[in-house]
């Protein structure tokens, strides 16, 4: 079974940093991830996949405030110095031969 | 910078067939593959198939039989078509590429148009 599993939702304070994090389940424990947001109204973006060298790709106009992680099979998306814009949903992605795969998403909530 | 487009009908009768086109500006279309992604109202994002460079398809199991990925590479355009639609395939839908390079992310969206199923 290929399963992404994200808490529907999380919340943290203006300025303070927040993790997400996306289980894999054990079909996809060694799989790379990709992190999206998509903001109240708005099309989903990119927001940045963990490369193997600990470096970030991260999509255009991405700032460094978003950033990842992981450990076994949960991967972790990290935003430091929260703003009001990063109220959104946030979707982990994998992929497979001939499959695409997201997370149920994270609601998070700026307070 | 690769942009692109969702267009199409917003509104259809359960039964008919939804068709959607994606149109990729600021990038040839070939050399990579070309995903359709929905999001129904109250839930999350699912993905509902790709096309690939070479023509070649593959669809979510889910949706498999209904569903088809054409590409038009001299308008640089891709489509969709889901047939016999009910009131679940109301969803914004979105196209976005995958990255390539056997590092398949959807690196560019399109910015969504909603399609909604009801009689």
């Amino acid at each position: 079974q290929l399963v992404l599993t994200q808490s529907p939702s999380a919340s943290a304070s203006l300025g303070a940093s927040v993790k997400v994090t996306c289980t894999l389940s054990s079909g996809l424990a060694r799989h790379f991830i990709a992190w999206h947001q998509q903001q109240p109204g708005k099309g989903p973006r990119f927001l940045m996949m963990p490369n193997a060298d600990g470096s970030h790709t991260r999509g255009d106009g991405i700032p460094d405030r978003f950033s990842g992680s992981s450990s076994g099979a949960e991967r972790y998306l990290i935003i430091s110095s929260l703003q009001s814009e990063d109220e959104a949903d946030y979707y982990c992605q994998t992929w497979g031969t001939d499959i695409r795969l997201f997370g149920g998403g994270t609601k998070l909530t700026v307070l | 910078q690769v942009q692109m487009l969702e267009s199409g009908p917003g509104l259809l009768k359960p039964s008919e067939t939804l068709s959607l086109t994606c149109t990729v500006s600021g990038g040839s279309i070939k050399n990579y593959y070309w995903n359709w992604i929905r999001r129904p109202p109250g839930k999350g994002l699912e993905w509902i198939g790709y096309i690939s460079n070479s023509g070649g398809t593959s669809y979510n199991p889910s949706l498999k039989s209904r569903v088809t990925i054409s590409v038009d590479t001299s308008e640089n355009r891709f489509s969709l078509k889901v047939t016999s639609v009910t009131a679940a395939d109301t969803a914004m839908y979105y196209c976005a590429r995958d990255h390539g390079d056997r590092v398949n992310y959807f690196d560019y969206w399109g910015q969504g148009i909603l399609v909604t199923v009801s009689s």
